[in-house]
């Protein structure tokens, strides 16, 4: 079974810096999806970014950025110039559409931005 | 274009009652995935359903069933609550499998007392 695994419980970053937050995962299969989310206090979890395993090249959306490691299973997320808006839960999820497309989510990391 | 809908935001249930969720997904999505969120923790797959099926379920107990209708809506049912069932439940949809990324709704609160 895959899992996902988010060493970080929390984080913490000044306004207008960069953080980046960790995640690893587990499986055997070479053809799946990757992704962050990020679940603010509304509860609604928001796709932040996502990566497709066969693509070599990283994934990139405004400040939001990863770094994927397909051979290490690696994949952590870059957020540049943060603003107090990026304060949330960031979930790591793996995702392989021919297994029914279930996501499979990390613990999470609970990201505080500092003014 | 509305996106994931929930109903209710909160529940408070007792011991031993039945509770019904539903969801309506974003337009133009056909495939409803059920997920249960325990504080402080990322969610766990519970069931998707796709044209009236269910098409995969999670390690969760015969307690938790569903349905989907014709208009792609779903309702989460789940009998003889426990304690433990208490949680946030999330609703996501999406357009056939999960590859593009799922749209979430806010969620439920179920308390179960």
């Amino acid at each position: 079974a895959q899992t996902v695994t988010q060493s970080q419980p929390e984080m913490s970053v000044q306004e207008a810096e960069t953080v980046t937050l960790s995640c690893t995962y587990d499986t055997s299969e070479s053809d799946y999806y990757l992704f962050w989310y990020k679940q603010p206090p509304s509860r609604q979890m928001i796709l932040v970014i996502r990566q497709e395993a066969y693509k070599q090249q990283n994934a990139t959306e405004n400040r939001f950025s990863v770094n994927f490691q397909k051979a290490a299973k690696s994949f952590s997320l870059k957020i540049s110039d943060s603003q107090l808006g990026d304060a949330a839960m960031y979930f790591c999820a793996y995702l392989r559409e021919t297994s029914g497309s279930r996501l499979t989510f990390g613990e999470g990391t609970q990201l505080t931005v500092n003014p | 274009d509305a996106g994931v809908t929930q109903s209710p935001t909160h529940l408070i249930k007792t011991r031993g009652q039945q509770v019904t969720l539903r969801c309506s997904p974003k337009s133009g999505h056909d495939t409803v995935s059920w997920y249960q969120q325990a504080l402080g923790q990322g969610p766990q797959f519970i069931f998707q359903y796709y044209e009236e099926e269910e098409r995969q379920r999670g390690n969760f107990p015969d307690r938790f069933s569903g349905h989907q209708f014709p208009n792609y809506s779903s309702e989460l049912n789940v009998n003889a609550l426990l304690l433990g069932d208490s949680a946030l439940y999330l609703c996501a949809s999406s357009l056939r499998g999960g590859a593009y990324g799922y749209t979430f709704g806010s969620g439920t609160r179920l308390t179960v007392v």
